[in-house]
């Protein structure tokens, strides 16, 4: 089935650091990929999307591209703030698929 | 425009009892997914509602069960609670399925069983 894998964390760092989060994924047909972010007291957001090989999303200076021969879809940021401290979800949705398929999360604590 | 809006917010319960919790999704909005957040096992999903049909269902026991209204609120039901159904559980709201739009999540209604 369907899955994904998140790096572990939490990935602590001081402000104006490079971020980067993997994210691998396992899926049976051409899934959309997704970042979420969870803020401390609040759901999900959406952070960024791509739905085919080599797309690139981008919001609020958070990249991540679509790597279909590396199935992967790492998150990038060039300089972190303290207010990017959250929990950065990776998903999936296979073709045909109703149901989302979430990675753990990663927890990334920003120091100023 | 309001989002999805879930209540209460944080619920205490004694195990045994059963719970109900509420979601209302964001106006037009038609498909509704439930999920369970717990530290140990993460995102979980639960169940999916589209047009007042339970659409989808995850690998949760028959004591989890959930409804929708024709208003597009739904509502999902926990009974003889366990210790371990202490989580935060999330709603969720798209335009179509989950997956086709994005999905927009409520802040989620703390359960503590004690």
């Amino acid at each position: 089935g369907d899955s994904v894998t998140q790096m572990e964390g939490p990935v602590t760092l001081s402000e104006e650091a490079f971020l980067t989060i993997n994210c691998t994924y396992t899926a049976t047909g051409y899934p959309s990929l997704f970042w979420y972010v969870q803020y401390p007291g609040e759901g999900l957001q959406l952070l960024l999307k791509a739905t085919k090989a080599d797309d690139k999303g981008s919001n609020k200076g958070f990249e991540a591209t679509y790597r279909k021969e590396t199935t992967s879809f790492h998150l990038e940021k060039g300089s972190v703030q303290v207010s990017d401290s959250a929990v950065y979800f990776c998903a999936l949705s296979d073709q045909g698929s109703y149901i989302p398929t979430f990675g753990r999360g990663t927890s990334l604590i920003v120091h100023p | 425009k309001a989002g999805v809006t879930q209540t209460p917010r944080y619920l205490i319960k004694t195990r045994g009892q059963q719970v109900t919790l509420s979601c209302s999704p964001i106006s037009g909005h038609r498909s509704v997914s439930w999920y369970q957040q717990t530290p140990g096992q993460g995102l979980q999903f639960l169940f999916e509602y589209f047009s007042e049909t339970q659409r989808n269902k995850g690998n949760f026991p028959g004591r989890f069960s959930g409804r929708q209204f024709s208003n597009s609120r739904s509502e999902m039901n926990v009974s003889t609670l366990e210790l371990g159904d202490s989580a935060l559980y999330l709603c969720a709201s798209s335009l179509a399925a989950p997956t086709d739009t994005e999905a927009f999540f409520g802040q989620g209604t703390r359960l503590t069983v004690v």
